[in-house]
């Protein structure tokens, strides 16, 4: 499994568009790129999947560079309910029961 | 309405005593988990179960039993407790098959005290 890298904690003001940058340097052929955000005391929660170029839905954006070495969340014009822990995920498309391992996350805090 | 269910949602034993957390699922997933949650560590696998009489070892899984013999259940069974599993505990589904888009649901939690 590719291993991934966030930062720990972000801080950002209500408004505001929020970036959040997961490094997977040993991401394989076959890996999906995948975005979970969990509210303290609650489950996580899909937010967005990708595999390569730009994903967008109702809640967010993901940017997928050529390389696949890394990939960027992009939350627009965050509010104080988007507080919350941010995962990245990377996984093997055809070994989906080993995909989802979560790391520590990325704390994000939204200040008014 | 889809929901993952766990049950209990909070529960305080002492060591060595056994326990079973139950977890339900009414969306026909095939594929379950069950997961804790440490300050710190963010989530860890504990098991997976692909499908029906089929589960596998994640991370984590010592001092930890599953079983798989309906579709819709997947229950944790802690046979002899220690204070060292004192973690919130979640248990999430989803559809099975190839990725993409194969979300997983996760159930409400359950904080295990273990004394």
């Amino acid at each position: 499994l590719a291993k991934t890298t966030q930062p720990i904690s972000m801080d950002s003001y209500e408004g505001q568009e929020v970036n959040i940058t997961c490094s997977h340097n040993n991401i394989a052929t076959n890996d999906y790129i995948t975005w979970y955000q969990q509210f303290p005391s609650q489950g996580p929660r899909f937010i967005i999947q990708g595999y390569k170029t730009k994903v967008t839905n109702e809640v967010a954006s993901l940017f997928i560079p050529a390389d696949r070495k890394s990939s960027t969340l992009s939350l627009p014009r965050v509010s104080l309910s988007d507080t919350a822990v941010y995962y990245c995920l990377v996984g093997d498309r055809d070994n989906y029961g080993q995909n989802f391992v979560f790391g520590p996350g990325t704390r994000l805090s939204v200040l008014p | 309405e889809a929901q993952v269910t766990q049950n209990p949602r909070y529960l305080i034993t002492v060591t060595g005593k056994k326990l079973t957390v139950t977890c339900s699922q009414n969306m026909n997933h095939e594929y379950m988990s069950w997961y804790r949650q440490d300050p710190g560590l963010g989530l860890r696998q504990i098991y997976y179960s692909m499908n029906v009489e089929v589960t596998d070892k994640g991370d984590v899984p010592e001092g930890y039993k599953v079983s798989r013999k309906e579709k819709r259940n997947f229950p944790l069974i802690l046979e002899s407790p220690s204070p060292n599993q004192t973690s919130l505990y979640f248990c999430a589904s989803s559809k099975g098959g190839s990725l993409p888009y194969n979300e997983q649901f996760f159930g409400p939690g359950t904080r295990l005290t273990v004394l």
